[in-house]
Formats: C-alpha cells, structure tokens, sequence
C-alpha cells in the first residue's frame, strides 16, 4: 500500500529559525494536503497542494509529483509553530482516501 | 470552512459495552471519514462514506461500524468496546480537502 514518510521525526527550533519538513511518498499522489496539529489536538489544514508551490504568511509547500516528495517550509519561526505536521496523500483518483504519514513534532523556543 | 462537530468529545466505557461515536458537518460535503490517531502517531482510516446510506471499509475497519444516515450525520458505532480501542476519533468530510472535527477521546476500561 501507499508509504508516506516524514521528516525528521522531530525539530527543536530557536525562535527566528526556519524549518525545512519533508514527506516522501511511495506511489504518485493524486491529491495531497498538510496538516498541522495544536498541542491541545485540533488538527487544522493548512495546504492542499498536489503540485507546485504555494505560500501562506510564513509557511510555504512545494510538491514535486514525478519525484513523489513534497515540503513544508516555515520561515522565522515562533513558538506558536509549535505542535505536530503531518501530510497526507491520496494516490488514487477515484476513492479520495488519504493516508497520513507519522508527522513532524516541532517545538520553536523562545 | 467547513464546521465539522464531534460528540462527546470525551468518553469513558467499559469493556464489551456499545460506544457510538457521532459526526455533523455543515457544508454539504458528499464524503465524510472516520479516523483514529494513537499516541505518537499519524491518522488511521477507520471507514468513510460517500453519501447518505453508503459505508466503506478503510484500512483498520475490524471492530468497527459506521452509519450515515443524512448527508450531514457520520457515525462511528464499537458494538463491543476493548481496550485496544482507547484512542482519539477524528471526523472529517470533504473531498480533494478534508476538514477534521475536534476529536473524541476514548478511553475503554
């Protein structure tokens, strides 16, 4: 079945830093989207990007399809980045079923 | 975005009684998706649904039903609860982009 690969598994940030976070996946996706867990649980989705480059405020996706990799960039992190990302991917195109990766667990200090 | 609602959004049961989780999303999503997440870990697809009266098996459905009555309403029904099904629920609805409800956390004693 469909892997989908994270990293790294967890980053520890000085405030001001950015971070670069990595999924790999096995087969091509159809449909990829990611995600970013508050500490408390609510999960919210932040991009829903199966190709290209997209930004919002700070944080910036890149998808690369034919090399089946996509990246989460988070510019001058603060410590309210803190919490969980995970990506998600769907490789089929006629069920939209996703399956998530184990996440990225950042912790920005200040 | 889309309004997804959990309820409860904690739960206590004991082992082998009935535990029904509930769903409602407000957006006239088609499909909607029962997951799991365990402590330290990604999402896991329970079922999901792509309408009113459809169900499907996702890739952990075993001890697990659901019902979707309305297009709005998603159940999550454990006929007779374990331990092994302590976890957080999460519901989502949407197609290409999924929204996520809160959670519930259930604890099986």
């Amino acid at each position: 079945g469909q892997q989908v690969q994270q990293s790294p598994a967890s980053l520890v940030l000085q405030e001001g830093e950015n971070a670069e976070l990595q999924c790999n996946f096995s087969s091509t996706a159809t449909r990829l989207q990611w995600f970013y867990q508050h500490p408390g649980g609510r999960l919210v989705s932040l991009f829903y990007n199966p190709s290209g480059t997209k930004h919002t405020g700070r944080l910036t996706s890149t998808t690369v399809t034919n090399e089946r990799r996509s990246s989460l960039h988070i510019s001058s992190s603060q410590t309210t980045d803190s919490g969980t990302y995970f990506c998600a991917i769907d490789h089929n195109t006629g069920n939209y079923k996703y399956v998530f990766g184990a996440g990225t667990r950042l912790k920005v200090i200040a | 975005e889309a309004a997804v609602t959990q309820s409860p959004r904690n739960k206590v049961a004991v082992t082998g009684g009935k535990v029904t989780l509930s769903c409602n999303q407000t957006n006239n999503h088609n499909n909607m998706y029962w997951y799991r997440q365990d402590t330290g870990h990604g999402l896991r697809l329970i079922h999901y649904s792509y309408g009113a009266g459809s169900t499907e098996k996702g890739d952990i459905p075993d001890g697990y039903k659901a019902s979707r009555p309305s297009q709005e309403n998603f159940s999550l029904i454990l006929e007779l609860a374990t331990p092994s099904q302590t976890s957080v629920y999460f519901c989502a609805s949407g197609t290409g982009e999924q929204y996520f409800g809160p959670g519930t956390r259930l604890t099986v004693l």
